[in-house]
């Protein structure tokens, strides 16, 4: 079983914050967590991970909350190459590879 | 060099024939997945590889059979289909496992199946 919750489907307008949730309220001290997305038909996409502490990177911004069981991915200005299935997914790097995609949050960004 | 290559990006097959997928990596990965998805699901997890030794097989029928000839290369064998196998197929490739590292998970974008 997917060890992550997300929403299915979530509308931004064009320019917005977006701001995708995950629970992950089973995660051990050794899992990070990991966000990909997937535009149509393509590959997915890795687009930020982290531990404990909040992280940024030029695609998104990641706030994991203190007590780990959460997390929220933070697209800070959304353009519409953005609309996409997003994943959020934990999993330890020096474990086993049993990288499991939970539902995903289909993101529409509006015009 | 920092792509997972895959071919075909179509294939139809009958539900007698034999054919494989293929994937390649030039990062220097030793650990190398294939994934199932489903119109509108998630990727599944079908077998992962490490150090070309498979370690992962998710109770997958025997009609997919994978390979791995070596470090850079990982292939999907094929054979005796059903019309519900047809599905995009993702081969991934993520950094030495066992050492520190960050888990990313680098993808192809994916080999297309129709099973006839």
């Amino acid at each position: 079983d997917a060890k992550t919750t997300q929403p299915p489907s979530m509308d931004c307008a064009e320019g917005r914050a977006a701001n995708l949730p995950c629970n992950h309220s089973t995660i051990s001290g050794n899992e990070y967590v990991y966000w990909y997305r997937q535009i149509h038909s393509q590959g997915p996409q890795y687009i930020i991970h982290g531990l404990k502490n909040n992280e940024t990177n030029e695609m998104a911004s990641l706030i994991i909350t203190e007590d780990r069981k959460s997390s929220t991915l933070i697209l800070p200005h959304a353009t519409l190459r953005d609309t996409a299935v997003y994943y959020c997914i934990v999993n330890s790097p020096s474990g086993t590879y049993k990288y499991i995609f939970g539902t995903g949050t289909r993101l529409k960004v509006l015009a | 060099d920092t792509e997972v290559t895959q071919t075909p990006k179509h294939l139809v097959m009958g539900m007698t024939n034999k054919k494989s997928l293929k994937c390649e990596q030039h990062m220097g990965h030793r650990a190398m997945y294939w994934y199932k998805q489903k119109a509108k699901k998630p990727p599944e997890l079908m077998f992962v590889y490490s150090y070309e030794k498979l370690s992962i097989n998710e109770s997958v029928p025997s009609r997919f059979s994978p390979e791995c000839p070596n470090s850079s290369l990982l292939n999907l064998h094929l054979h005796a289909l059903q019309p519900e196998d047809s599905a995009l197929y993702l081969c991934a490739s993520s950094p030495n496992p066992g050492t520190t590292n960050t888990g990313e998970l680098f993808f192809g974008e994916g080999s297309r199946l129709t099973v006839l």
